[in-house]
């Protein structure tokens, strides 16, 4: 069974650019996570999709960040424009109800 | 507000000998307490967790220690081998909120042979 997978595993872009992230969970998982880990601190929670509908976003940074879930499979997160302060390592996960959440091997987003 | 304290930040033991890794949390609420193992190039992945009504948990070398009255819990790696060398994060959860999780600043752990 193929895991939780992120595309794409870097990206460098310049500042005001815009980057979108994608994920795509484990088959039949509703629930879909994304965090991010920014220059060796805490991950830290961005928001939870249960199938499409986003569940709870209160971890979101700001309005430049836009994530989806078109038909409550994939998922995407675009930044724009992007800013330094968003360079970090975006990781996805996804799990089905009160289980264990499977994640991503991550994009490592660099802001130039 | 950082809920989960965790240190240290780095830790290196040689082989055969005792990791401890502790972390701290605010959160009482918390009912759900994982530890996550991360290699080079590849996401978390679940390594052991615990919740509040034990004491300990134990699977293979892995031990979970957890003091409620404190806040506090740790894992213990017992006989560290050079392939347990990755960053370790603690973690924790109130489970009946959507399972979001609250991580520590993770420990890069690395075992001399």
């Amino acid at each position: 069974e193929a895991g939780v997978t992120q595309f794409p595993s870097h990206s460098v872009i310049e500042k005001g650019q815009t980057v979108t992230l994608r994920c795509d969970p484990i088959s039949g998982h509703d629930n879909l996570y994304w965090y991010r880990r920014v220059m060796g601190k805490e991950i830290k929670f961005l928001l939870h999709f249960v199938k499409e509908s986003k569940q709870d976003e209160s971890g979101m940074p700001n309005n430049r960040f836009l994530a989806e879930r078109t038909g409550g499979t994939y998922s995407t997160l675009k930044v724009q424009p992007a800013e330094l302060e968003d360079s970090g390592v975006y990781f996805c996960a996804s799990s089905q109800t009160d289980a264990e959440a499977f994640f991503g091997q991550g994009t490592r987003l660099t802001v130039v | 507000q950082q809920q989960v304290k965790q240190s240290p930040q780095s830790l290196i033991v040689q082989k055969g000998g005792i990791s401890i890794i502790n972390c701290a949390y605010e959160n009482t609420a918390f009912d759900y307490f994982p530890w996550y193992q991360q290699f080079p190039g590849k996401g978390p992945a679940l390594l052991i967790a615990i919740r509040p009504d034990v004491s300990e948990k134990k699977e293979g070398r892995f031990t979970i220690s957890f003091n409620k009255s404190a806040k506090q819990f740790s894992l213990h790696i017992m006989d560290s081998q050079p392939g347990d060398s990755a960053t370790y994060f603690c973690a924790a959860i109130v489970e009946t909120s959507g399972s979001r999780l609250t991580f520590g600043e993770g420990t890069q752990l690395t075992v001399n042979p």
